[in-house]
């Protein structure tokens, strides 16, 4: 069954610390690849997305991923995260026919001023 | 905000009754997907209604059943509630054509927090 692994449940940082989240899918097929945010009390939002072409993908907010496909990894990255970037952030997966996306459990970053 | 809208925002149920949920798709969207998040995980594919039909379904029981109306908005029926039914709802349209053409985008609503006690 294809899955989506987020190494790190939660995460705390500084401001102005560099950020990496892990994301690891099981699946050897064509994929559209995911992150979405969850500010709190908010609901979910795309941040960035990957169908194909550049696997180096920018998205919203300063952040971007890079698509390894041998690796089957779509780490998020952003070089310098501030207090405003609290928030559960989730990787997901689409594959076959129709938009069913597969998520990660998520990782809860806390970024401390 | 996405302009999808969920109702109610919360609700209380007890075990074996019957909860109706609603969303109203974002304008011009004809998907919805629902989606279960229980707490602690990443959301989870419940099913999905393209043109009123379901066309694609999660690894879930038959209790958890749907409708899509001509506008697009949909609801999520669920029979004879069990604790393990405590969870976010969430639902998200899509534009475009028929799901799986394309590379669209899911807009997600603030979902509907269900308590089965």
């Amino acid at each position: 069954a294809q899955s989506v692994s987020q190494h790190n449940h939660h995460v705390i940082l500084s401001e102005a610390a560099s950020l990496e989240l892990g994301c690891n899918y099981s699946y050897g097929g064509t994929v559209n690849l995911f992150w979405y945010v969850q500010y709190p009390g908010q609901h979910l939002q795309l941040l960035l997305k990957y169908f194909s072409g550049d696997p180096l993908v920018k998205g919203i907010k300063g952040f971007e991923a890079e698509f390894i496909k041998s690796k089957f990894s779509f780490n998020l990255r952003k070089p310098s995260v501030q207090w405003s970037d609290t928030a559960e952030y989730f990787c997901a997966v689409k594959s076959g026919g129709y938009n069913k996306l597969i998520f990660g459990a998520g990782t809860r970053l806390a970024v401390h001023p | 905000e996405t302009g999808v809208t969920q109702s109610p925002t919360h609700l209380i149920k007890t075990r074996g009754q019957q909860v109706t949920l609603r969303c109203s798709s974002q304008s011009g969207h004809n998907t919805v997907s629902w989606y279960q998040q229980a707490l602690g995980q990443g959301p989870q594919f419940i099913f999905q209604y393209y043109r009123e039909e379901e066309n694609g379904r999660g690894n879930f029981p038959p209790r958890f059943s749907g409708l899509q109306f001509p506008n697009y908005s949909s609801e999520l029926n669920v029979n004879a509630l069990e604790l393990d039914d405590s969870a976010l709802y969430l639902c998200a349209s899509t534009s475009g054509g028929s799901p799986g053409q394309g590379m669209y985008e899911q807009y997600f609503g603030p979902g509907t927090r269900l308590t089965v006690t």
